[in-house]
């Protein structure tokens, strides 16, 4: 069964430290990875996007990694701030055919002042 | 500005009383999708469509109905809403979808229903 999990489901953080979130996927094949962010009661805005043949991609203080091998990417998130205090959802594709996207149940991060 | 567009944002209702909660987008996307979320479970799927008149079930379609008569519009039906399909439900549209390609999904602002 195609499945995503994430870990930890929730993380607490001090301002200015750095974290990193992890996600384990089974879809195979895919098409591609994404990182989304959701803040409580609003829509997921994306992070970053990354094809099967991509290792990392940046976004300002937003670093996702990609292991195809292991099927694991994780989120690394530098020099935290208060508005990062949000869910993180990671998102595989699946390739033509079911046009689909199979979500993870999101790591909830709460960054502390 | 480039958006997808949810009404209403917050309905409470009774059981069986049909609705229809519209989804608009004005970035000409062919690929429009439904999700809701609920606490625990991470956003599901609910129906996609490819284009207009090309629409498919999800991983949870049952008690819903979708329908894309043009490209922007995509309303996401209860015939007979019952408390389990209290959620939050969120319209997301991409340009496209399929292959390698990595289009970029906008998501809507979300719709809160509960129904009781």
């Amino acid at each position: 069964k195609n499945q995503v999990e994430q870990s930890p489901q929730s993380l607490i953080i001090l301002e200015g430290k750095n974290c990193t979130l992890q996600c384990n996927y089974t879809v195979s094949p895919f098409s591609n990875l994404r990182w989304y962010k959701q803040d409580t009661g609003r829509g997921p805005v994306s992070l970053t996007i990354m094809t099967f043949s991509e290792n990392t991609k940046s976004n300002g203080r937003y670093t996702a990694t990609l292991d195809a091998d292991t099927k694991q990417s994780s989120l690394h998130i530098t020099a935290s701030q208060l508005s990062d205090s949000a869910s993180y959802i990671c998102v595989v594709t699946i390739p033509s055919g079911t046009y689909k996207y199979i979500f993870g149940t999101g790591t909830r991060l709460k960054v502390l002042a | 500005e480039a958006q997808v567009t949810q009404n209403p944002r917050y309905l409470i209702t009774v059981t069986g009383k049909k609705l229809t909660v519209t989804c608009s987008q004005n970035m000409n996307h062919e690929y429009m999708s439904w999700y809701r979320q609920d606490p625990g479970l991470g956003l599901r799927q609910i129906y996609y469509s490819m284009n207009v008149e090309v629409t498919d079930k999800g991983d949870v379609p049952e008690g819903y109905k979708v329908s894309r008569k043009e490209k922007r519009n995509f309303p996401l039906i209860l015939e007979s809403p019952s408390p389990n399909q209290t959620s939050l439900y969120f319209c997301a549209s991409s340009l496209s979808f399929g292959g390698v390609s990595s289009y970029e999904q906008y998501f809507g602002p979300g719709t809160r229903l509960t129904v009781t």
